[in-house]
């Protein structure tokens, strides 16, 4: 089955810069790659997501980059707010159901 | 509120106590799973229904039981609870082809005592 990997586990910003968080996938057939958010006490979120046939997604300050061919994927957020404080999980499949997710990264933004 | 409804809440169970984690989905999504979550270890699947009529195994499947009653319900049954569930437990749904995502409940906190 799908195997993805996400790095760094835990990333501590000042408010105002930029996040990276990147995930690595293992089937070549994932088709869809989510990103959830999850705040403290609360489920997951979908926040932003990117299919195979996209190298870029952009929702204000999110971003989302897809690079088939190295089999990666990666979350940018730009001009951090401590309310981006929050566990993050990238998630793949290459299924219409059933995904699978990273192990998630715990952001923290400085005031 | 369109959503995924989980309960109980919070749980405290002595081992070898059995007990039913409730969800239902008013969205009318064809596939629902359950997750566990442990700190540092993400959110792995236990079971998952990709259809009403079916279920399948996750990666953690050993000592849960599930049963998709109709399209809206999906039920997880710990059968003779262990310390090593305790965990924060998510249901979650989905349409075919993932038009909008996963949509996930709130979560049960089970703790086994």
């Amino acid at each position: 089955g799908e195997n993805v990997e996400q790095h760094p586990s835990t990333l501590s910003v000042q408010e105002g810069d930029s996040a990276v968080i990147k995930c690595t996938y293992s089937d070549s057939a994932s088709n869809y790659f989510p990103w959830y958010k999850q705040e403290l006490g609360k489920g997951p979120q979908l926040i932003i997501d990117i299919r195979s046939n996209v190298g870029e997604k952009k929702d204000q300050r999110i971003a989302v980059t897809l690079n088939k061919t190295a089999k990666h994927f990666s979350l940018h957020i730009t001009e951090t707010q401590p309310e981006d404080s929050a566990v993050y999980f990238c998630a793949a499949t290459p299924y219409d159901y059933k995904l699978s997710f990273g192990a998630g990264t715990t952001v923290t933004v400085r005031a | 509120n369109a959503g995924v409804t989980q309960t109980p809440k919070f749980q405290v169970l002595k081992t070898g106590q059995s007990m039913t984690l409730q969800c239902a989905q008013d969205m009318n999504h064809n596939s629902m799973y359950w997750y566990r979550q442990d700190p540092g270890m993400g959110l792995r699947l236990i079971y998952y229904s990709a259809s009403e009529g079916t279920t399948d195994k996750g990666e953690v499947p050993n000592g849960y039981n599930v049963s998709r009653l109709n399209k809206r319900e999906f039920s997880l049954r710990l059968e003779s609870a262990a310390p090593s569930q305790t965990s924060v437990y998510f249901c979650a749904s989905s349409d075919r082809g993932f038009m909008n995502g996963y949509t996930f409940g709130s979560g049960t906190r089970l703790t086994v005592v």
